[in-house]
């Protein structure tokens, strides 16, 4: 079975500056994949990021980035600037490989505040 | 927006009552995943369809059903409804392919969110 951990409910940042929103892991699996999600008030799931259990360097996409630890079963989101509009609930979830039933397994999120 | 619509976007019930929530996938896409998100939790799996065939099921009871068609999209029914029940219901549709890529990036759609008096 896999499981996420996020311990921080709440963060709070300052507009233009870097946060980290931590996440742990726990699978069986050799091969898997991490994701962070965003989820503004409206409902939706956004994609942000992705890392698979292989890949060597950590993942980037614009202002987000995924400080991968495998050894210590860590995926921890970085978002470099933050913008007024980062303001959300983010998840981090897991999966199993490509080509099995790609349900992903979530944790209980953490509910970002950016302020001026 | 990803293309994934959910319908209705609002939904009041009663106990004991049945409901049916539907999705239409985005183009292209084989498969439909469902997710309940009870408030403050992150979002649970329920079950995956893959060309009209259940594909994996989470920890959740019988009354719990669904249905792809052949157009890709889906319909989650709910039986004999509970107060816990009351969450909001996700859906997500991906193009499954068994190689030369990564993961299968799921899309979400809005959600549908299911009150039960």
């Amino acid at each position: 079975a896999q499981k996420i951990t996020q311990t921080q409910p709440g963060m709070f940042v300052q507009e233009k500056e870097a946060v980290t929103l931590d996440c742990t892991y726990d699978t069986s699996d050799q091969s898997y994949g991490l994701f962070w999600y965003k989820q503004p008030s409206s409902g939706e799931m956004i994609f942000l990021i992705y890392q698979g259990s292989y890949d060597e360097q950590n993942a980037t996409e614009g202002r987000y980035s995924l400080n991968f630890q495998k050894a210590r079963k860590s995926a921890n989101l970085v978002i470099s600037a933050s913008q007024l509009g980062d303001s959300a609930m983010y998840f981090c979830a897991m999966s199993r490989a490509t080509g099995t039933a790609s349900k992903l397994t979530f944790g209980t999120g953490t509910r970002l505040q950016v302020t001026l | 927006e990803t293309g994934v619509t959910q319908s209705p976007t609002h939904l009041i019930k009663t106990r004991g009552q049945q409901v049916t929530l539907r999705c239409s996938s985005q183009s292209g896409h084989n498969t439909v995943s469902w997710y309940q998100q009870a408030l403050g939790q992150g979002p649970q799996f329920i079950f995956q369809y893959y060309r009209e065939e259940e594909n994996g099921r989470g920890n959740f009871p019988p009354r719990f059903s669904g249905l792809q068609f052949p157009n890709y999209s889906s319909e989650l029914n709910v039986n004999a409804l509970e107060l816990d029940d009351s969450a909001l219901y996700l859906c997500a549709s991906s193009l499954r392919r068994t190689s030369g890529v990564p993961y299968n990036e799921q899309f979400f759609g809005p959600g549908t969110r299911l009150t039960v008096l």
